[in-house]
């Protein structure tokens, strides 16, 4: 069974940069598609977008497309979400799941960008 | 982009009742795939159902999900305490995935 852990919650300046992390366990990594879903404070999951570590091709959902970018490096098994300059609408809890179909989930990041 | 909405936004029921949780497509689900998640508050979502009518590995036979095309169902029976949390709808037929906006389901 598939075991996704995120890294640590992140507090940060607007304007400064963040890379967030989802290392997989339990399952072979380049197998599936890693995605990565948005959460703000009280609201709903939005999808962002979503990588296959064999080969690296990414799909952004529009709202996200240059905005952060997915990569992954599949020799550690592990996912990434990036910002160059985060917004204070960049607070938010960030998700990366497993497969299309999201059948398993990492613990989540909380991302705070505050001056 | 495919947009989902849910009905109802909030849905109160009692302990042992029968939850139907709708999710309505603004275009055709390409192959019924259809997920449900349900969230608590605090952690992550959960998977449910895939394909519109598959329970995920765990999920008790009180969770079922229908639908096709546009029409998407999930029914929950004898309602559990656990149970009540907000449920989301997925669809990963078309690129961008899209979630609906959460429904709700609290005691009464």
């Amino acid at each position: 069974e598939g075991h996704l852990v995120q890294s640590g919650a992140e507090v940060k300046k607007p304007g400064e940069s963040l890379k967030i992390s989802c290392q997989a366990s339990g399952f072979t990594f380049t197998d599936y598609w890693i995605g990565w879903v948005r959460q703000m404070p009280g609201k709903g999951l939005e999808w962002m977008g979503i990588i296959y570590p064999a080969d690296s091709e990414t799909k952004y959902s529009p709202s996200f497309q240059g905005q952060v970018t997915i990569s992954a490096d599949k020799s550690i098994s592990t996912a990434y979400l990036q910002w160059d300059s985060l917004k204070a609408s960049d607070t938010a809890t960030y998700y990366c799941a497993r497969a299309y179909y999201s059948d398993s989930w990492g613990q989540g990041t909380l991302v705070t960008v505050s001056s | 982009e495919i947009v989902l909405t849910q009905s109802p936004d909030t849905l109160s029921l009692s302990p042992g009742g029968r939850a139907t949780l709708s999710c309505r497509a603004s275009q055709t689900v390409t192959s019924s795939f259809l997920a449900w998640f349900q969230q608590k508050p605090g952690q992550a979502p959960s998977l449910l159902i895939f394909g519109a009518s598959s329970r995920a590995t765990g999920i008790p036979d009180r969770f079922s999900g229908s639908g096709s095309g546009t029409n998407f169902t999930l029914t929950i029976t004898r309602l559990e305490p656990e149970d009540f949390a907000v449920y989301y709808c997925q669809q990963y037929g078309s690129s961008p995935c899209s979630f609906g906006q959460g429904t709700k389901l609290e005691i009464k």
